[in-house]
């Protein structure tokens, strides 16, 4: 596989589920991040992994949790989420900041 | 003042016309800037990245103005595979969490 996979593509969980998204990327990329995009509204930074070093959008609620185990995995851990969280959850990776982002294709949440 | 802003449009234009739009940013200190595409329902796609003298790919040309802190794209000739909303991005920072998205621009392009 090639560039930026996500799973899973779609995914509708109760407010007092426990889920979890992946996102896997093949181009030896040096960051990885989470994004949130909701109708209506630019995409929100959630989460960045880069050479190692978590930076944190101090916005992000706490029933949200990320989690890099490497440099070529991420996931993001839901819990109790609310039906405002339902919206398109990407991943994204990049080799440096100067040479943009390569995103998977997406998990698209709802929250029910 | 918004920190990137765009115009949302629909921009509505016949195939084969020029189509320009703009992308304002607030932070004289930004560095960096991009245009992405994305199509409904999938994710973005980095189309070009804007150089302080400007640069083209094809039928696509990105200016940057940083005396008015804006960056502009050009579409000539456009294809209905144009069709698609341009997301203006900019890069403040060292730091990954200084790179502001604008909300988009809506283009359709008519048969």
């Amino acid at each position: 596989e090639t560039g930026v996979t996500q799973t899973p593509r779609h995914l509708v969980m109760g407010m007092t589920n426990k889920k979890s998204l992946k996102c896997e990327q093949h181009l030896g990329h040096n960051a990885m991040y989470w994004y949130k995009q909701s109708a209506k509204k630019p995409l929100e930074l959630m989460f960045v992994y880069s050479l190692e070093e978590r930076v944190e959008n101090n916005s992000v609620p706490s029933r949200f949790s990320p989690e890099c185990p490497n440099s070529s995995h991420l996931f993001l851990h839901l819990h109790t989420l609310q039906p405002e969280d339902s919206a398109l959850y990407l991943c994204a990776s990049s080799q440096d900041l100067g040479s943009g982002y390569t995103f998977g294709s997406g998990t698209r949440l709802t929250v029910v | 003042r918004k920190e990137v802003e765009q115009d949302p449009g629909p921009f509505n234009v016949p195939e084969g016309a020029t189509v320009a739009f703009n992308c304002t940013y607030s932070n004289s200190a930004s560095q960096s800037f991009f245009w992405y595409r994305q199509d409904c329902r999938k994710e973005p796609k980095l189309l070009m990245s804007v150089y302080s003298s400007g640069n083209e790919d094809g039928r696509f040309t990105a200016q940057l103005n940083r005396a008015s802190q804006y960056i502009s794209l050009l579409i000539r000739d456009s294809k209905l595979s144009d069709s698609a909303t341009y997301l203006c991005v900019v890069n403040w920072g060292n730091r990954d969490d200084k790179i502001i998205f604008g909300k988009g621009t809506r283009l359709h392009i008519l048969p």
